[in-house]
C-alpha cells in the first residue's frame, strides 16, 4: 500500500519568494504531523491536524508559516517571504488517530532558500 | 528549551562493538518511543514504550523506560554496519492539545565501520 508521499522532494527558492509543501497522507489516517529538521538534527514539531481541525498550531516559528488539510487527507504547508533560516528538510506524518499511535513519516521536502 | 536530551551526539564504532544511546528529560512522558532515520528518509518507528521500567527486545536492540517515565536507553549489541543512522527518541504526552504531539531529542548519529 502506499505511503506518506510529500511533493517536491526539493525545493530550491529565493528569499522573499513564497513556497507551497505538499503532503498526502496515508488513506484512512486522520491524523497528519508537519515537523522541521535541520541537517542532522532531531525533528522540531510545527502543527498537527485532527481531520481537517489543527487544535495546536504553536509550533509554527511565525506568522509566515501557515498550514490547511482539505477533506481531512491532503494538507499544504505555505510559507511566505522565505528566509534563509527556513532552509531545512520538512517532513509530514500521518496516523490513524491521536495517542500513541505509531506516527508513518514521509521522505520529506529538503528547502534551501538562497 | 531542550526537553529531551540524547547522548552522545555522535558514535563511531567498529563492527562486533556494543553501544548504549540516552535520551534523559526532566519532564514525565506518557510513552516514548525510539526512531531510526537514514538519509534522504523518514524516520522509522523501532518501538513505542509506555510503562515506567519496561524493556523491549528487538533482535539485537534493547530499549529501557525508566521507573519514572523521565528517560530511556537504547542498546545495541554486536552492531554491523546496516545499524549506521541516525537514531531519534521521541516523548509523547497525553491529554490537552499536546495529545499526540511528539517532542523529539536531537539524535544520535551511528557510524558502524566494517
Amino acid at each position: 500500500g502506499a505511503g506518506v508521499s510529500q511533493s517536491p522532494s526539493n525545493k530550491v527558492t529565493e528569499k522573499g519568494k513564497d513556497v507551497e509543501l505538499r503532503c498526502d497522507p496515508i488513506s484512512g489516517h486522520t491524523a497528519l504531523y508537519w515537523y522541521r529538521q535541520s541537517l542532522g538534527q532531531g525533528l522540531e514539531f510545527l502543527i498537527y491536524f485532527q481531520g481537517n481541525s489543527a487544535p495546536d498550531k504553536s509550533g509554527l516559528p511565525s506568522d509566515r508559516f501557515s498550514a490547511e488539510r482539505t477533506g481531512g487527507s491532503v494538507s499544504t504547508l505555505t510559507i511566505q517571504r522565505t528566509q534563509q533560516e527556513d532552509s531545512a528538510v520538512y517532513l509530514c506524518a500521518s496516523s490513524p488517530g491521536l495517542a500513541i499511535d505509531t506516527q508513518y513519516f514521509g521522505p520529506g521536502t529538503r528547502l534551501t532558500v538562497l | 528549551t531542550q526537553l529531551l536530551k540524547q547522548s552522545p551526539q555522535f558514535l563511531s564504532i567498529q563492527e562486533g562493538e556494543n553501544l548504549t544511546v540516552y535520551c534523559n528529560s526532566s519532564s514525565v512522558f506518557s510513552s516514548l518511543q525510539w526512531y531510526r532515520q537514514e538519509p534522504g528518509e523518514g524516520p522509522v518507528l523501532l518501538v513505542t514504550v509506555v510503562t515506567g521500567g519496561e524493556v523491549k527486545k528487538l533482535k539485537r536492540l534493547t530499549f529501557q523506560f525508566g521507573d519514572a517515565r523521565k528517560d530511556s536507553s537504547l542498546h545495541i549489541t554486536a552492531a554491523q554496519p546496516g545499524d549506521t543512522g541516525l537514531y531519534l527518541c521521541a516523548g509523547a504526552r497525553a491529554g490537552g492539545t499536546s495529545y499526540g504531539k511528539l517532542t523529539f531529542g536531537q539524535g544520535t548519529i551511528l557510524t558502524v565501520h566494517p
